[in-house]
């Protein structure tokens, strides 16, 4: 079975900070990666994914992942946040086959003005 | 144009209650899926569904029931509802296929009183 874990449960950061959330998944076969963001009240958005490829993922809004196969890892980064930013983050796995997200436990981010 | 709908966007009722959210996308998608987000924004699987296919994550109540009556709608319909029901329901679609991104709603808020 896929898990996605993300070990930052909340994130302060002033803004200009730069940003690096952390995304490890386990899964036996060939994954695609995702991020969403969930503003505060709003559905979800994908921000980037990851199928194959440059491991170097550029998404929306200046977001961007890197894709570590040797550390199952997919961290997401910004180099500088803005107050607009304030939301939850999500990472997802889903294997190359299938149509179910499952979904790491989010990480709460909050930039202070 | 909205992309993927539901409606209602907050419902409130008392235990034991039976209630039905509807999704519905215009994105012309083959499949749909039911996700549950709890207090904590931990978000689950709970159905896969295409014309071919239903997919049920092992941990959803009987109690829970998706109703297709075309390939743009996916209702939930819940029966006899629990307080442990209380949570946001999103609906999502996308095309069938590990790489194909999913596109959510806006969610339905449930309050199970």
């Amino acid at each position: 079975a896929q898990s996605v874990s993300q070990h930052n449960h909340h994130v302060i950061l002033s803004e200009a900070a730069s940003l690096e959330l952390g995304c490890n998944y386990s899964y036996g076969g060939t994954v695609n990666l995702f991020w969403y963001v969930q503003y505060p009240g709003q559905h979800l958005q994908l921000l980037l994914k990851y199928f194959s490829g440059d491991p170097l993922v550029k998404g929306i809004k200046g977001f961007e992942a890197e894709f570590i196969k040797s550390k199952f890892s997919f961290n997401l980064r910004k180099p500088s946040v803005q107050w607009s930013d304030t939301a939850e983050y999500f990472c997802a796995v889903k294997g190359n086959a299938g149509n179910m997200l499952t979904f790491g436990g989010g990480t709460r981010l909050m930039v202070k003005p | 144009d909205t992309a993927v709908s539901q409606t209602p966007k907050y419902l409130v009722t008392q235990m034991g209650n039976d209630k039905s959210i509807k999704c519905e996308q215009n994105l012309g998608h083959d499949t749909m899926y039911w996700y549950k987000q709890d207090s904590k924004k931990f978000l689950k699987i709970m159905f896969s569904y295409n014309n071919k296919e239903l997919i049920i994550n092992e941990t959803v109540p009987n109690r829970f029931s998706p109703k297709s009556p075309d390939k743009a709608h996916l209702n939930l319909h819940i029966n006899s509802l629990e307080l442990g029901d209380s949570a946001v329901y999103f609906c999502a679609s996308s095309l069938v296929g590990g790489k194909e991104t999913q596109y959510f709603g806006p969610g339905t808020r449930l309050l199970v009183l």
